[in-house]
C-alpha cells in the first residue's frame, strides 16, 4: 500500500522560531511532492511543491526532498501565529489510468505567542 | 481566474434524498478530482477525471455517482446516503493528468446526512 506518513503532533513552537515538519513516503514511484496548509474547517491550500532532490525556498518556507531516504520536509522560518494550522504532505504519481495525490495524516502546528 | 468553485457550501440531506454537488474551474485545467475528508483525517481520493474521462474510481459505493459534463464542470450525484457519509467533500483540479503542478482545491461542501 502506498503511504505517506507524518507525525500528527501537535508541534508547538514559539513565535519567531523555525518550525520543522517531516514526512516519509513508501512509493518510490512518486514523482512530485507537495505541502498543503489547512486551517480548521477550510480546504487545503498549496504552499510548496518539490520535484527533485535538494532544497527549494519560497519566502519563509523551505521544502527539502531526499529521494534516496524517501523523505520530505518543510521548514517555516520566523513562525507566526497565523501559521498555526495542519500541514499535509502529499506525494503524487501515476496509478492505474490517472494521477493520484496521496496525503499524509497531517501535522498540527501551533505557534505560540 | 485561479479558483475552483464548489456549490453548495453546506448541504443537509435525508437518507432518501437525491442531491448533487457542483464544481467549476476556469483555469483550463484538464484533470478534476473528488475527495472526501472526515474530521481530523486527511483527504481521501474518490474519483479522478482526466481529459473528461473517468480514470480512477477508488472503489466508491454506487450511491456516489460522478459526472464530468465538460472540461470545466464536475458534478457528484448523491443518492441514498448514510449518516457515515457526512463529511467535507472537496473538489480539486490540476493542470493536466500528471498532477505534476499540484492540485487546486475548492472550498468544499460540508455535507450532513440525517
Amino acid at each position: 500500500q502506498k503511504e505517506v506518513e507524518q507525525n500528527s503532533g501537535p508541534l508547538s513552537v514559539p513565535e519567531g522560531a523555525i518550525a520543522s515538519l517531516n514526512c516519509t513516503y513508501s512509493d518510490r514511484g512518486s514523482q512530485s511532492f507537495f505541502w498543503y496548509r489547512q486551517y480548521s474547517g477550510k480546504s487545503p491550500e498549496l504552499i510548496m511543491s518539490i520535484y527533485s532532490n535538494g532544497d527549494k525556498e519560497d519566502g519563509r518556507f523551505t521544502a527539502q526532498l531526499n529521494k534516496a531516504s524517501q523523505y520530505v520536509s518543510l521548514l517555516i522560518r520566523d513562525s507566526q501565529p497565523s501559521d498555526s494550522a495542519t500541514y499535509l504532505c502529499a506525494g503524487g504519481g501515476l496509478s492505474g489510468g490517472g494521477n493520484k495525490l496521496t496525503f499524509g495524516t497531517g501535522t498540527q502546528l501551533k505557534v505560540e505567542l | 481566474d485561479t479558483e475552483v468553485t464548489q456549490t453548495p457550501k453546506h448541504l443537509v440531506m435525508g437518507m432518501t434524498n437525491k442531491k448533487s454537488l457542483k464544481c467549476e474551474q476556469h483555469m483550463g485545467h484538464r484533470a478534476m478530482y473528488w475527495y472526501k475528508q472526515k474530521a481530523k483525517k486527511p483527504p481521501e481520493l474518490m474519483f479522478v477525471y482526466s481529459y473528461e474521462k473517468l480514470s480512477i474510481n477508488e472503489s466508491v459505493p454506487s450511491r456516489f455517482s460522478p459526472e464530468c459534463p465538460n472540461s470545466s464542470l464536475l458534478n457528484l450525484h448523491l443518492h441514498a446516503l448514510q449518516p457515515e457519509d457526512s463529511a467535507l467533500y472537496l473538489c480539486a483540479s490540476s493542470q493536466d493528468g500528471t498532477g505534476h503542478y499540484g492540485y487546486t482545491f475548492g472550498s468544499g461542501t460540508r455535507l450532513t446526512v440525517v
